[in-house]
């Protein structure tokens, strides 16, 4: 089945270290999202990239980055990891045609960031 | 965007019909209305989604009221599977229409 994976599930840092988590698609889609879901809150947008083109949500911390070599693959680095950044992170993916406000997401079961 | 409103929790039993309203009455005539669930660690899953008609699909059925101030996603027959918090979304043509909004969402309890 096409889908969107996140690995690894379960990524575990220490404060300050730098870590990357990534996101690979089948879907052949061309936008892809970072969200960042916090305990017992709704998924929040961190930034998408709508093919190559890099898009910042206004409020994501510069301390978020993100990659995306290729159409399958997008990476969400994290420079210097704090306490408050322990979360789960989804990868989501989209088409671009038409309206987007007429295209589902597609999102893998994310990944849960631990801070030590 | 557009709010959204919704119950907090709601409660069900297997093999009943399950209504979760959402009232959204400042939404916009472009706006679509999505639906959302997410599991117990899983990431959120597409459910439906309409702009004025009622849908139907494999997953469940979108009722939408004639002024469109307020939905209702119906699962018709709810199983154990369907204990998710559902999200109610509005997603519009505006300046940050590639994006989802995601409100607190319904948590919905499916009882033997």
């Amino acid at each position: 089945d096409a889908m969107v994976i996140q690995n690894p599930r379960y990524q575990v840092t220490q404060f300050g270290k730098p870590v990357t988590l990534s996101c690979s698609q089948t879907l052949n889609h061309n936008v892809m999202y970072w969200y960042q879901q916090k305990s017992s809150q709704a998924p929040k947008l961190l930034f998408h990239y709508y093919d190559k083109d890099f898009n910042n949500e206004a409020d994501t911390p510069d301390n978020f980055q993100s990659r995306r070599p290729n159409t399958s693959f997008c990476f969400l680095d994290i420079r210097s990891p704090g306490l408050g950044d322990a979360a789960m992170y989804l990868c989501a993916t989209s088409r671009a045609w038409g309206s987007f406000s007429r295209q589902p997401q597609h999102f893998g079961d994310g990944t849960r960031l631990s801070i030590l | 965007d557009a709010k959204t409103t919704q119950p907090n929790s709601m409660e069900s039993n297997e093999e009943e019909p399950v209504h979760l309203p959402c009232n959204h009455s400042t939404i916009s005539g472009t706006d679509y209305i999505h639906w959302y669930r997410q599991l117990p660690s899983q990431g959120p899953e597409y459910v439906i989604h309409g702009l004025t008609s009622n849908v139907n699909n494999r997953m469940a059925s979108l009722a939408i009221a004639e002024d469109r101030k307020s939905s209702t996603l119906i699962l018709h027959r709810a199983t154990l599977r369907d204990a998710a918090v559902y999200y109610c979304i509005l997603h519009g043509r505006g300046g940050s229409n590639y994006k989802l909004t995601f409100g607190k969402g319904t948590l919905l309890t499916v009882n033997p």
